[in-house]
């Protein structure tokens, strides 16, 4: 298995550009989880689905953010338009069933830089 | 509902001493537990789970914690420090069943030649 699967692994953008970051899941998994990790604010939760179906989107900022998840393998976060404060990492990461039993697998994440 | 405090944000040991992280929880119901770790510039990564079964839970990398109930703790530990040990170490907390795991703020651990 190749596991959570992100791309780009790197992006650098200008302010106020459309910026999109990719997401496959571990190919069974039926969650899937966005994290961002900035050094001040730590690993926050933006939003996570369930069998493609967002569940609780409460973490995300604000309106310039929104996420899709069109089938069971691909998901994507959208932030339009960027800021130069949505410099963080940003992960994915994939679960099976109730992830207090298995726990995550997340991507190498994808650093977002904006200029 | 659930919470997990990591008591360190940093720990310094010297290569080849003992190494503990310590983490304690809150959780209204029987918790699963994991620690995971994060190497500088990478993804985060399942070092070791605890989902009721044994207390004592062996890991990757000679890693293992210890779930104490009385104390409501799941410290991490291993018997001899690595340079490759580096990273930071997240502890954290979830209910069989429930889909949303809780994260700790991290321990930055790093090992002194």
């Amino acid at each position: 298995d190749a596991g959570v699967i992100q791309s780009p692994r790197h992006e650098v953008t200008e302010m106020g550009q459309e910026v999109t970051l990719r997401c496959k899941p571990i190919s069974g998994h039926d969650y899937l989880f966005w994290y961002r990790q900035t050094m001040m604010r730590g690993l926050e939760l933006l939003i996570y689905f369930n069998n493609n179906v967002p569940i609780d989107d409460s973490g995300m900022p604000e309106d310039r953010f929104s996420a899709k998840m069109p089938n069971a393998s691909f998901s994507t976060l959208k932030i339009q338009p960027s800021e130069p404060r949505d410099s963080a990492v940003y992960f994915c990461a994939s679960s099976l069933g109730g992830s207090g039993n298995y726990g995550y697998t997340f991507g190498s994440g994808t650093r977002l830089t904006v200029v | 509902a659930q919470s997990v405090t990591q008591l360190d944000s940093h720990v310094s040991v010297s290569e080849g001493t003992p190494v503990l992280l310590r983490c304690n929880y809150s959780s209204s119901y029987s918790p699963s537990l994991f620690w995971y770790v994060q190497h500088p510039n990478k993804g985060l990564q399942l070092l070791l789970k605890y989902t009721s079964a044994a207390t004592l839970v062996k890991g990757i990398n000679g890693f293992e914690a210890e779930f104490k109930k009385s104390e409501t703790s799941f410290h991490l530990t291993k018997p001899s420090a690595h340079m490759s040990d580096a990273a930071e170490y997240f502890c954290v907390v979830g209910n069989f069943g429930n889909e949303k795991l809780t994260f700790g703020t991290g321990t930055r651990l790093t090992i002194i030649p």
